[in-house]
C-alpha cells in the first residue's frame, strides 16, 4: 500500500490476556517505530528497529511488552497479561533512511482497551 | 536528555484570524525540531521540520515556526487559521542515537477554529 498499515484498527481485550498488534511499514523503509499514546498525552517511544541490527527496546515499559520485526517488513507488537494501564493508541512509525533527520510517516494506530 | 513543552494544552481562534502555538524545548544537542498534525481518525503528518539550516521555517497549508535558541522556542504561526487546521498539534524535538532518529514528543495543543 502507499502508506503504514496497522491492524487491527480496534482491539478490545480483558485484563490478563495476551494481544498481539501489527504494523506493514511502507515498502523500502529501513527503520520502524513503535509508540504509544495515552489519552490525552503525548506519544512515548517504545522501540525501534533499523534493518537487521539489534532493535533499541530502550522505551519498552515492563517486560510484558516485546516486538518483533524480520527483515525491513512486518513488525508485530506483543502485550502479555494486559493491564488496564495498557489501554491506549499504538502508533508505528516507518522511515526511509536512519541517518539525519528523516520524516517518520505514520500509520493510523491501533487503540486498545483493556477492560 | 530531551524534553519539549506545549504551553497550552487548548488554543481556540477565529477563522480568518492569526493562529500561534508555542513550544518550548530542552535537548543535550543540537536540537531537530517538528511540528506534526494528527487530525480525527487519521494518521499524524508531518507539518514542517528544522534541522539547523534556515530558521523561519515554512510547512504545509501555510503553518511556519521560527527556531529561537536563545529563547528555546519553536513557536507554529499561521496568519489566517481556516477551518480545517482544526486538529491537534505536536511539537516534536528529535535526537540521533545509535543511528536512528529518536522523537521525543510534546503532549499536544488542540486548535479550535471558530466560525
Amino acid at each position: 500500500g502507499a502508506g503504514v498499515s496497522q491492524s487491527p484498527s480496534n482491539k478490545v481485550t480483558e485484563k490478563g490476556k495476551d494481544v498481539e498488534l501489527r504494523c506493514d511499514p511502507i515498502s523500502g523503509h529501513t527503520a520502524l517505530y513503535w509508540y504509544r499514546q495515552r489519552l490525552g498525552q503525548g506519544l512515548e517511544f517504545l522501540i525501534y528497529f533499523q534493518g537487521n541490527s539489534a532493535p533499541d527496546k530502550s522505551g519498552l515499559p515492563s517486560d510484558r511488552f516485546s516486538a518483533e520485526r524480520t527483515g525491513e517488513s512486518v513488525s508485530t507488537l506483543t502485550i502479555q497479561r494486559t493491564q488496564q494501564e495498557d489501554s491506549a493508541v499504538y502508533l508505528c512509525a516507518s522511515t526511509l533512511r536512519t541517518s539525519g533527520y528523516n520524516e517518520q510517516f505514520f500509520g493510523p494506530g491501533t487503540r486498545l482497551t483493556v477492560l | 536528555a530531551q524534553s519539549v513543552t506545549q504551553l497550552d494544552s487548548h488554543v481556540s481562534v477565529s477563522e480568518g484570524t492569526p493562529v500561534l502555538l508555542r513550544c518550548n524545548y530542552s535537548s543535550s544537542y543540537s536540537p531537530s525540531l517538528f511540528w506534526y498534525v494528527q487530525h480525527p481518525n487519521k494518521g499524524l503528518q508531518l507539518l514542517l521540520k528544522y534541522t539547523s539550516a534556515a530558521t523561519l521555517v515554512k510547512g504545509i497549508n501555510g503553518f511556519e515556526a521560527e527556531f529561537k535558541k536563545s529563547e528555546t522556542s519553536f513557536h507554529l504561526t499561521k496568519p489566517s487559521a481556516h477551518m480545517s487546521d482544526a486538529a491537534e498539534y505536536f511539537c516534536v524535538v528529535g535526537a540521533i542515537t545509535g543511528g536512528g532518529n529518536k522523537l521525543t514528543f510534546g503532549t499536544g495543543t488542540q486548535l479550535k477554529v471558530e466560525l
